[in-house]
């Protein structure tokens, strides 16, 4: 089955200080992986897919096969970063869209 | 350009009572996909619809339906409401292709209460 875990709910760290939210999925297939962030009061939006390969507001993200792993990077963490983060496995070749992992809140503290 | 619209942006209704949720997208959009948020099964994947069909389907009961006009609006419907079936329901709309080339925007969610 296919299926996303975020090990994480809450993950606080200090500004200035690396980050990395972790994100494992299990697929049959070549897998299709996204970040996505909603910060306080705003929509669920996309922060970067793993076929960009760029980095987006200082986050990057690599496909690990081996390790069934796509998990969010950023070497110094900024207030403004606090928000929710959802992995997202796309499942399009089963004929739904997402398969949203539970999400980890992250927390930037001053 | 205005983003993806939903309302009401609030409904409380009772067991047993049905309840429709519109969606409109942004310009230009023909896929709309409806997505379902709680607290204990977080983000699931209700169904979408493109170019008024229903293309894609998750795992949802029969009570859940949907429909796209040809507009592109989209409307979702809940029957017989359950206890259960209180969530914030959000919609994404995109271009229509595949996610991994085409971005798809939330709208802010219809807040759903069953009492």
């Amino acid at each position: 089955a296919q299926r996303v875990t975020q090990p994480e709910k809450l993950l606080s760290v200090f500004k200035g200080a690396p980050v990395e939210l972790k994100c494992n999925y299990s697929y049959s297939g070549s897998p299709e992986l996204f970040w996505y962030v909603q910060y306080s009061r705003q929509r669920l939006q996309l922060l970067l897919r793993h076929i960009s390969r760029e980095s987006i507001k200082g986050f990057t993200a690599d496909l690990n096969k081996g390790e069934t792993s796509f998990h969010l990077k950023k070497p110094f963490a900024q207030e403004e970063d606090s928000a929710m983060y959802y992995c997202a496995l796309s499942v399009w070749n089963y004929g739904q869209n997402f398969v949203f992992g539970p999400g980890t809140r992250l927390s930037v503290l001053p | 350009k205005a983003g993806v619209t939903q309302t009401p942006r609030y409904l409380i209704k009772t067991r047993g009572q049905q309840v429709t949720l519109s969606c409109s997208p942004i310009s230009g959009h023909r896929s709309v996909s409806w997505y379902q948020q709680t607290p204990g099964q977080g983000l699931q994947f209700l169904f979408e619809y493109f170019s008024e069909t229903q293309r894609n389907k998750g795992n949802f009961p029969g009570r859940f339906s949907g429909r796209q006009f040809s507009n592109s609006r989209s409307e979702m419907n809940v029957s017989t409401l359950e206890l259960g079936d209180s969530a914030l329901y959000l919609c994404a709309s995109s271009l229509g292709g595949r996610p991994i080339t085409d971005t798809q925007y939330f709208g802010p969610g219809t807040r759903l209460t069953v009492l």
